[in-house]
């Protein structure tokens, strides 16, 4: 079967670094995306990897390991708007979105 | 970034009664739409696959003829819940994409069956 694996929640302090992980195991690979969803709000999206290494979106980072089935999201100078939760996705062969359970991220002064 | 409208917000109906979300995409054609309903805390669950055209196909355990789909064009997409149940209150969120874009994700619309 499909199965995304990430953290369910973790806590960081403001001004911190924080990474998020996610292993996947999916019907073929067609890209791995990061959303952000603040409780109550739809996801909003965050990053995209297709090949390997690592995408620096100002303080956010993602990064991708195909052959070990594995990403990270890496959050620098963390805000407290920042608390939210942090979903890993994956598109298989056929183009459709496997969703992880999604990553709870406090932040605490 | 793609803008991706729904409609209503938020609604709260009677048992029994049927309720129609819309989606729409406000600056590009979608194809491809996707209807999902999440539960307090957990994560998002994939309802069907609206193209535009054709016949949404439903998810595993999604009931096709308690929740009508229509996709009549390339910028809109409805969800109809039908005799609706408190069991399926829910935010239902719709995104519209295609295999070369990101998905985009409307805001949302809470539903609260009474």
């Amino acid at each position: 079967g499909q199965n995304i694996d990430q953290p369910t929640e973790m806590t960081a302090t403001e001004g911190a670094i924080v990474q998020i992980n996610c292993t996947y195991q999916t019907s073929g690979f067609n890209g791995l995306f990061w959303y952000q969803q603040h409780a109550g709000e739809a996801p909003t999206f965050l990053s995209y990897n297709v090949l390997d290494g690592l995408e620096e979106k100002g303080r956010f980072s993602s990064f991708l390991s195909r052959s070990k089935g594995y990403s990270y999201l890496l959050l620098k100078e963390l805000q407290m708007k920042d608390s939210a939760s942090y979903l890993c996705a994956v598109r298989d062969s056929n183009y459709q979105l496997i969703w992880g359970a999604g990553t709870k991220l406090i932040i605490k002064p | 970034g793609a803008v991706v409208s729904q409609h209503p917000s938020w609604v709260i109906c009677k048992s029994g009664t049927s309720v129609k979300i819309e989606c729409r995409s406000l600056d590009f054609q979608a194809t491809t739409m996707f209807w999902y309903r999440q539960f307090p805390k957990q994560s998002l669950m994939l309802m069907a696959t609206s193209n535009e055209g054709s016949k949404a196909t439903y998810e595993q355990g999604v009931e096709k003829d308690k929740f009508l789909i229509n996709h009549a064009s390339l910028t809109l997409s409805t969800l109809t819940v039908t005799s609706a149940h408190p069991e399926d209150s829910s935010f239902y969120i719709c995104s519209a994409g295609s295999q070369e874009l990101e998905q985009y994700f409307g805001p949302g619309t809470r539903l609260t069956v009474t």
